[in-house]
């Protein structure tokens, strides 16, 4: 069975650049959220998506926002990258009730 | 505001020691507690978890931890370490029973000297 998958792996944007990360969750599975972490920190909770609803937003910026398609897959934009968007995105998917399961997350490098 | 401490930054340990990560979090209603692992080049992994009922809980890998509300702990402990336990370690707390919206610490790097 295929677990969470994210698109790209890694990219390189230029600040005040705009990026999409994409995320496909494990088949049978309603909710997405998605999380950023800076190298060397927890990851931090950014959205978390359910049946094409936000259910929850974390403390981030407008630039960032998120959406959730009628297959459960959902992206995440990132609007006037900064260098400090430089992170770690990972997407976690469940069913709503259980165990989230995280992708291997795409690189962000803003130079 | 919920938040999780984890005050050693970097442990390591010799292969066939114990080990135990130390995690206290602030919460004030009851708190949801994981403990993920993450590998290099690899994703966040759930060891195990804590939401209501026997404060030792079991998880894989032959982890297990203990919720001590008194001291707004939940710390991790393996009797024998492997050396391919050496990863990064995240305590985390969620405000209900969902796996979906947690707020992590900061981490603990395990390092295993052979």
């Amino acid at each position: 069975d295929a677990g969470v998958t994210q698109s790209p792996t890694h990219l390189i944007k230029t600040r005040g650049q705009q990026v999409t990360l994409r995320c496909s969750p494990i088949s049978g599975h309603k909710s997405v959220s998605w999380y950023q972490q800076v190298l060397g920190q927890g990851p931090q909770f950014i959205f978390q998506y359910y049946e094409k609803e936000e259910r929850g937003r974390g403390n981030f910026p407008d630039r960032f926002s998120a959406r959730q398609f009628p297959n459960y897959s959902s992206e995440l934009n990132v609007n006037a990258l900064l260098l400090g968007d430089s992170a770690l995105y990972l997407c976690a998917s469940s069913t709503g009730q259980g165990r989230a399961f995280f992708g291997q997350g795409t690189r962000l490098t803003v130079v | 505001a919920q938040s999780v401490t984890q005050p050693d930054i970097h442990i390591t340990v010799s292969e066939g020691a114990s080990l135990e990560l130390r995690c206290n979090y602030s919460y004030g209603a009851t708190p949801y507690l994981f403990w993920y692992v993450q590998s290099p080049g690899q994703g966040l992994q759930l060891l195990l978890k804590y939401f209501s009922g026997d404060t030792l809980v079991q998880g894989i890998k032959g982890f297990e931890a203990e919720f001590k509300r008194s001291q707004s702990s939940f710390n991790l402990r393996k009797p024998s370490v492997h050396w391919s336990d050496a990863a990064e370690y995240f305590c985390a707390v969620g405000e209900e029973t969902s796996y979906d919206k947690v707020i992590f610490g900061p981490g603990t790097s395990l390092s295993v000297i052979p």
